[in-house]
């Protein structure tokens, strides 16, 4: 089946301007992670959704940022009044969750953010 | 607070080498899993093993295993009969299975694979 996709795959902005970041998981995962990796850095966790459940957004970096999950399948993060800083590729992951432990996460391609 | 440790910013390895790629963890969550991701330069995370924390057996996946020791904190990578196009960044990961689904990683280790 189809993995992980994100869209757009690239995305220039100017500073301050609002950009909207989409992340199609694999169907049937219940679980959606967003992640931000800057320029040669590892992976910071941003915000986490299990089902219904409240997200886990404690990775969010300011009140700038926010992301929503509609229908428990297609995740949306926002990000408001862009900043240079906000560059870096953003990545979308999905997992099945099924309590087994391995709870493996598959991502995507990601979305390199640029904001000039 | 849970913390990945990666001590090897780069790696040199010859061509059908084995080599091991360092992870150290911190964490106060009594169960956990540790995984490891590849990430080539074309930027996509390929997942390669997970070692749960009450596994008894180090885990194996093909050409990759994981030396892991639980009393010291570590979970190294070991990738045998290194190929080119093994040369990549690889990430370490951690995961609780308690109070969350939070996953952090370590900064990474590029690997180099010589001919």
């Amino acid at each position: 089946g189809a993995g992980v996709s994100q869209s757009p795959s690239n995305k220039v902005t100017e500073k301050g301007k609002d950009v909207e970041l989409r992340c199609d998981p694999i169907s049937g995962h219940t679980a959606l992670y967003w992640y931000r990796q800057s320029l040669g850095q590892g992976l910071e966790f941003l915000i986490y959704f299990q089902g219904n459940s409240a997200p886990d957004k404690s990775g969010l970096p300011s009140d700038r940022f926010s992301a929503e999950r509609t229908g428990g399948s297609v995740s949306t993060l926002t990000i408001q009044r862009t900043q240079q800083e906000d560059s870096a590729v953003y990545l979308c992951a999905s997992s099945s969750n099924l309590g087994t432990g391995t709870d493996t996460q598959y991502f995507g391609p990601g979305t390199r953010l640029t904001v000039l | 607070a849970q913390k990945i440790t990666q001590t090897q910013p780069g790696m040199f390895v010859q061509e059908k080498e084995a080599v091991t790629l360092d992870c150290t963890y911190d964490t106060s969550d009594p169960s956990y899993g540790l995984f490891w991701y590849k990430q080539p330069s074309s930027g996509e995370m390929i997942f390669l093993i997970y070692q749960g924390s009450y596994d008894q057996q180090n885990a194996t996946e093909g050409r990759y295993s994981l030396n892991f020791q639980k009393a010291r904190k570590s979970a190294n990578l070991v990738i045998s009969a290194s190929q080119l196009g093994d040369s990549a960044m690889y990430f370490c990961a951690m995961r609780g299975n308690t109070g969350g689904f939070k996953t952090i990683f370590g900064a990474g280790t590029r690997l180099f694979v010589k001919a």
